[in-house]
């Protein structure tokens, strides 16, 4: 396994511009999961997935997020009309099954100037 | 809804010596797992154990142990011969087994610091 990778490692951008992070999890993970976690505070679930299907997501997420998972593969997490408290460090997670173990990835750190 | 708490925003800790992170949570479902999760500076973050609520023996790995006790809802980690590598933020984190969605629930983390 190589892990989990997230790509931009780090984002920054100004207040109403669109960004989009990519994690690729694990091969042969059917879950993946994104948390947000702002300084000092543990991660905060965002969305999972099983397979391509988009399966719950928080209410934290709102309407200017959006997380697909096109072919079940890798995944994609847009905020459009960025604000300043957007700003976090956003977690992939994934796992093979429901209750296995969820391996994280190092994460996007987005800042909105 | 499930809740985790960690009342210990910083701990520190002798090298070799022992330290022990305290985490309780609060539910009321009976078939869960808990988990404490290390994020090192910089890095991300790695499993360091996890235990099954319905088993009543502690679970080990290592120099890392936990004391579960389910009636208290309380999870505390416990390290022995505290080493400089395990200097890092800790969460302790909730998955209920009794619902399809898996997420995990995070405390708010504890701040280990290991002194040469």
């Amino acid at each position: 396994d190589t892990g989990v990778s997230q790509n931009p490692r780090h984002k920054i951008t100004k207040r109403g511009q669109n960004v989009t992070f990519r994690c690729d999890p694990i091969s042969e993970h059917n879950r993946l999961y994104w948390y947000r976690q702002t300084l000092g505070q543990g991660p905060e679930f965002l969305t999972y997935f099983q397979n391509e299907a988009q399966l719950e997501k928080s209410r934290l997420l709102s309407d200017r997020f959006s997380a697909e998972r096109p072919k079940g593969s890798f995944s994609t997490l847009e905020i459009q009309r960025t604000e300043q408290g957007d700003s976090a460090m956003y977690l992939c997670a994934s796992s093979r099954q429901v209750r296995e173990t969820q391996y994280f990835g190092p994460g996007t750190r987005l800042l909105v100037l | 809804a499930q809740t985790v708490t960690q009342s210990q925003p910083e701990m520190s800790v002798q090298e070799a010596e022992t330290v022990t992170l305290s985490c309780t949570y609060d539910t009321s479902e009976s078939d869960y797992y808990l988990f404490w999760y290390k994020q090192p500076p910089s890095r991300q973050m790695i499993l360091v154990i996890r235990q099954e609520a319905y088993k009543q023996q502690n679970a080990t790995e290592n120099r890392f142990s936990v004391n579960f006790q389910k009636a208290a809802k309380s999870f505390s980690l416990k390290i022995s011969d505290s080493q400089l590598g395990d200097a890092a933020m800790y969460f302790c984190a909730y998955r209920s087994q009794e619902t399809s969605g898996s997420r995990l629930t995070f405390g708010e983390g504890t701040q280990l610091t290991v002194n040469p």
